[in-house]
Protein backbone atom coordinates (compact mmCIF):
# COMPACT_ATOMS: atom_id res chain seq x y z
CA UNK A 1 0.00 0.00 0.00
CA UNK A 2 1.92 3.23 -1.14
CA UNK A 3 -1.16 5.64 0.24
CA UNK A 4 -0.61 8.09 3.28
CA UNK A 5 -0.94 5.63 6.59
CA UNK A 6 -1.66 7.06 10.04
CA UNK A 7 -1.16 4.96 13.22
CA UNK A 8 -2.95 4.26 15.63
CA UNK A 9 -6.46 4.37 14.07
CA UNK A 10 -7.92 4.45 17.19
CA UNK A 11 -7.02 6.04 20.57
CA UNK A 12 -9.03 5.94 24.04
CA UNK A 13 -6.97 7.91 26.76
CA UNK A 14 -8.14 9.53 30.09
CA UNK A 15 -7.84 13.31 30.74
CA UNK A 16 -4.90 14.82 31.29
CA UNK A 17 -2.80 11.74 29.52
CA UNK A 18 -0.28 12.46 26.68
CA UNK A 19 -1.33 11.36 23.16
CA UNK A 20 1.04 10.81 20.01
CA UNK A 21 -0.14 9.89 16.77
CA UNK A 22 1.98 8.66 13.35
CA UNK A 23 1.80 9.91 9.68
CA UNK A 24 3.57 8.50 7.05
CA UNK A 25 2.96 10.26 3.87
CA UNK A 26 3.40 8.68 0.42
CA UNK A 27 7.23 8.50 0.01
CA UNK A 28 7.52 10.92 -2.89
CA UNK A 29 5.34 13.97 -1.40
CA UNK A 30 7.22 16.51 0.35
CA UNK A 31 4.39 18.62 1.87
CA UNK A 32 2.45 16.82 5.09
CA UNK A 33 -0.28 18.20 6.43
CA UNK A 34 -2.54 17.72 9.97
CA UNK A 35 -6.07 18.19 10.29
CA UNK A 36 -8.67 17.98 12.68
CA UNK A 37 -12.43 16.83 12.35
CA UNK A 38 -15.19 17.08 14.42
CA UNK A 39 -18.36 15.65 13.70
CA UNK A 40 -20.81 17.69 10.95
CA UNK A 41 -17.84 19.39 10.54
CA UNK A 42 -15.27 19.31 7.78
CA UNK A 43 -11.19 19.23 8.90
CA UNK A 44 -9.85 22.21 9.96
CA UNK A 45 -6.28 22.90 9.65
CA UNK A 46 -4.29 22.26 12.55
CA UNK A 47 0.13 22.51 10.83
CA UNK A 48 1.87 21.60 7.54
CA UNK A 49 5.62 20.66 6.99
CA UNK A 50 7.49 21.11 3.79
CA UNK A 51 10.01 18.68 4.01
CA UNK A 52 11.34 18.69 7.87
CA UNK A 53 10.13 22.23 8.13
CA UNK A 54 7.10 23.19 10.07
CA UNK A 55 6.39 26.50 8.24
CA UNK A 56 2.49 27.51 9.24
CA UNK A 57 0.38 26.69 12.71
CA UNK A 58 -2.89 27.17 12.91
CA UNK A 59 -4.32 29.49 16.22
CA UNK A 60 -6.67 25.95 16.87
CA UNK A 61 -3.05 24.44 17.87
CA UNK A 62 -2.60 25.48 21.53
CA UNK A 63 0.57 25.22 23.83
CA UNK A 64 -0.07 21.29 24.45
CA UNK A 65 -0.45 20.08 20.76
CA UNK A 66 3.06 19.72 18.89
CA UNK A 67 3.98 18.04 15.72
CA UNK A 68 7.66 17.12 14.42
CA UNK A 69 8.76 16.05 11.00
CA UNK A 70 12.31 14.92 11.60
CA UNK A 71 13.83 13.68 8.55
CA UNK A 72 11.04 14.96 6.15
CA UNK A 73 9.44 11.34 6.04
CA UNK A 74 6.73 10.40 8.85
CA UNK A 75 5.50 12.86 11.05
CA UNK A 76 4.29 12.55 14.48
CA UNK A 77 1.40 14.58 16.40
CA UNK A 78 1.30 14.71 20.02
CA UNK A 79 -0.86 15.89 22.20
CA UNK A 80 -0.23 16.71 26.15
CA UNK A 81 -2.90 16.94 28.97
CA UNK A 82 -5.80 15.67 26.95
CA UNK A 83 -8.82 17.20 27.35
CA UNK A 84 -12.53 15.92 26.26
CA UNK A 85 -12.51 18.74 23.74
CA UNK A 86 -9.62 17.33 22.27
CA UNK A 87 -12.12 14.46 20.78
CA UNK A 88 -11.99 14.24 17.63
CA UNK A 89 -10.68 12.51 14.39
CA UNK A 90 -7.07 13.58 13.33
CA UNK A 91 -6.24 13.29 9.43
CA UNK A 92 -2.83 13.55 8.00
CA UNK A 93 -2.24 14.55 4.12
CA UNK A 94 0.60 14.62 1.68
CA UNK A 95 1.27 16.02 -1.38
CA UNK A 96 4.15 16.55 -3.57
CA UNK A 97 4.43 20.26 -4.01
CA UNK A 98 5.77 20.10 -7.52
CA UNK A 99 5.01 23.06 -9.67
CA UNK A 100 3.23 21.64 -12.87
CA UNK A 101 2.94 24.44 -15.64
CA UNK A 102 3.17 26.91 -13.12
CA UNK A 103 1.05 25.95 -10.71
CA UNK A 104 1.96 24.30 -7.33
CA UNK A 105 0.43 21.23 -6.98
CA UNK A 106 -1.41 21.04 -4.16
CA UNK A 107 -3.18 17.89 -4.11
CA UNK A 108 -3.50 16.50 -0.62
CA UNK A 109 -4.32 12.71 -0.47
CA UNK A 110 -5.42 11.63 3.29
CA UNK A 111 -4.99 8.60 5.24
CA UNK A 112 -7.20 7.15 7.37
CA UNK A 113 -6.91 8.72 10.29
CA UNK A 114 -6.84 8.40 14.33
CA UNK A 115 -10.02 8.61 16.02
CA UNK A 116 -9.17 10.26 19.63
CA UNK A 117 -11.34 9.67 22.35
CA UNK A 118 -11.06 11.61 26.02
CA UNK A 119 -12.66 10.14 28.59
CA UNK B 1 -17.51 35.48 7.27
CA UNK B 2 -16.34 32.28 7.05
CA UNK B 3 -13.65 31.21 4.31
CA UNK B 4 -15.42 28.67 2.78
CA UNK B 5 -19.39 28.35 2.56
CA UNK B 6 -21.11 25.66 1.75
CA UNK B 7 -24.86 24.32 2.76
CA UNK B 8 -25.04 21.48 4.85
CA UNK B 9 -27.82 19.44 3.55
CA UNK B 10 -29.18 17.41 3.35
CA UNK B 11 -29.31 17.27 -0.68
CA UNK B 12 -31.67 14.94 -1.60
CA UNK B 13 -32.46 13.53 -5.24
CA UNK B 14 -33.61 10.46 -6.47
CA UNK B 15 -31.08 8.22 -8.21
CA UNK B 16 -30.49 9.24 -11.45
CA UNK B 17 -31.15 12.85 -11.19
CA UNK B 18 -28.27 15.55 -11.35
CA UNK B 19 -27.03 16.59 -8.16
CA UNK B 20 -25.72 20.25 -7.88
CA UNK B 21 -23.09 21.17 -4.71
CA UNK B 22 -21.87 24.93 -4.20
CA UNK B 23 -19.72 26.55 -2.82
CA UNK B 24 -18.66 30.04 -2.29
CA UNK B 25 -14.59 31.07 -0.55
CA UNK B 26 -13.44 34.22 0.39
CA UNK B 27 -9.92 34.23 -0.75
CA UNK B 28 -9.32 35.76 -3.88
CA UNK B 29 -5.99 34.41 -4.22
CA UNK B 30 -6.82 30.72 -4.07
CA UNK B 31 -5.60 29.21 -7.62
CA UNK B 32 -6.69 25.42 -7.20
CA UNK B 33 -9.92 24.14 -5.78
CA UNK B 34 -10.41 20.74 -4.82
CA UNK B 35 -13.08 18.14 -4.21
CA UNK B 36 -13.41 15.93 -1.80
CA UNK B 37 -15.91 13.59 -1.39
CA UNK B 38 -16.52 11.86 2.63
CA UNK B 39 -17.94 8.74 3.63
CA UNK B 40 -19.23 8.11 6.87
CA UNK B 41 -16.75 7.56 9.24
CA UNK B 42 -13.77 7.49 6.77
CA UNK B 43 -11.03 10.20 5.62
CA UNK B 44 -11.99 12.60 2.55
CA UNK B 45 -10.73 11.28 -0.91
CA UNK B 46 -10.04 13.65 -3.72
CA UNK B 47 -12.67 13.34 -6.58
CA UNK B 48 -11.86 16.25 -8.64
CA UNK B 49 -9.70 19.82 -8.90
CA UNK B 50 -10.01 22.48 -11.09
CA UNK B 51 -7.52 25.33 -12.04
CA UNK B 52 -8.98 27.44 -14.75
CA UNK B 53 -12.39 29.55 -14.60
CA UNK B 54 -15.21 27.39 -16.37
CA UNK B 55 -16.18 23.73 -16.70
CA UNK B 56 -13.84 20.42 -15.79
CA UNK B 57 -15.40 16.86 -16.90
CA UNK B 58 -14.28 13.93 -15.45
CA UNK B 59 -16.76 11.21 -15.91
CA UNK B 60 -19.88 11.87 -14.35
CA UNK B 61 -18.46 14.73 -12.55
CA UNK B 62 -18.24 18.04 -13.45
CA UNK B 63 -16.73 21.17 -11.89
CA UNK B 64 -17.38 24.64 -12.52
CA UNK B 65 -15.68 27.70 -11.30
CA UNK B 66 -16.07 31.19 -11.33
CA UNK B 67 -13.80 33.14 -10.02
CA UNK B 68 -14.94 36.31 -10.51
CA UNK B 69 -17.19 35.29 -8.41
CA UNK B 70 -15.64 33.44 -5.77
CA UNK B 71 -17.75 30.55 -6.77
CA UNK B 72 -17.04 26.68 -7.65
CA UNK B 73 -19.47 23.85 -7.85
CA UNK B 74 -19.76 20.23 -8.71
CA UNK B 75 -22.42 18.49 -10.50
CA UNK B 76 -23.12 15.03 -10.36
CA UNK B 77 -24.81 12.92 -13.09
CA UNK B 78 -26.82 10.14 -13.19
CA UNK B 79 -26.69 10.11 -9.41
CA UNK B 80 -26.28 6.51 -7.79
CA UNK B 81 -26.74 5.61 -4.02
CA UNK B 82 -23.27 4.56 -3.94
CA UNK B 83 -22.57 8.71 -4.57
CA UNK B 84 -24.18 9.08 -0.65
CA UNK B 85 -21.95 10.73 1.46
CA UNK B 86 -20.57 14.14 2.18
CA UNK B 87 -19.08 16.28 -0.46
CA UNK B 88 -16.40 18.78 0.89
CA UNK B 89 -14.80 21.95 -1.18
CA UNK B 90 -11.44 22.78 -0.50
CA UNK B 91 -9.72 25.63 -2.09
CA UNK B 92 -5.90 26.19 -1.23
CA UNK B 93 -5.27 29.46 0.64
CA UNK B 94 -3.93 31.76 -1.50
CA UNK B 95 -0.79 32.69 0.65
CA UNK B 96 0.50 28.97 1.82
CA UNK B 97 -1.30 26.73 -0.68
CA UNK B 98 -3.25 24.96 2.16
CA UNK B 99 -6.09 23.03 1.27
CA UNK B 100 -9.47 25.07 3.17
CA UNK B 101 -11.90 23.03 3.56
CA UNK B 102 -16.12 23.85 4.04
CA UNK B 103 -18.42 21.77 6.43
CA UNK B 104 -19.05 19.98 3.48
CA UNK B 105 -22.82 19.04 1.93
CA UNK B 106 -24.47 15.97 2.86
CA UNK B 107 -25.88 14.31 -0.38
CA UNK B 108 -28.55 11.41 -0.29
CA UNK B 109 -29.43 10.07 -3.31
CA UNK B 110 -32.45 7.48 -2.79
CA UNK B 111 -33.51 4.83 -5.42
Amino acid sequence: DTGVSQNPRHKITKRGQNVTFRCDPISEHNRLYWYRQTLGQGPEFLTYFQNEAQLEKSRLLSDRFSAERPKGSFSTLEIQRTEQGDSAMYLCASSTGSVFYGLLNTEAFFGQGTRLTVV
Amino acid sequence: QKEVEQNSGPLSVPEGAIASLNCTYSDRGSQSFFWYRQYSGKSPELIMFIYSNGDKEDGRFTAQLNKASQYVSLLIRDSQPSDSATYLCAPEGGGSYIPTFGRGTSLIVHP
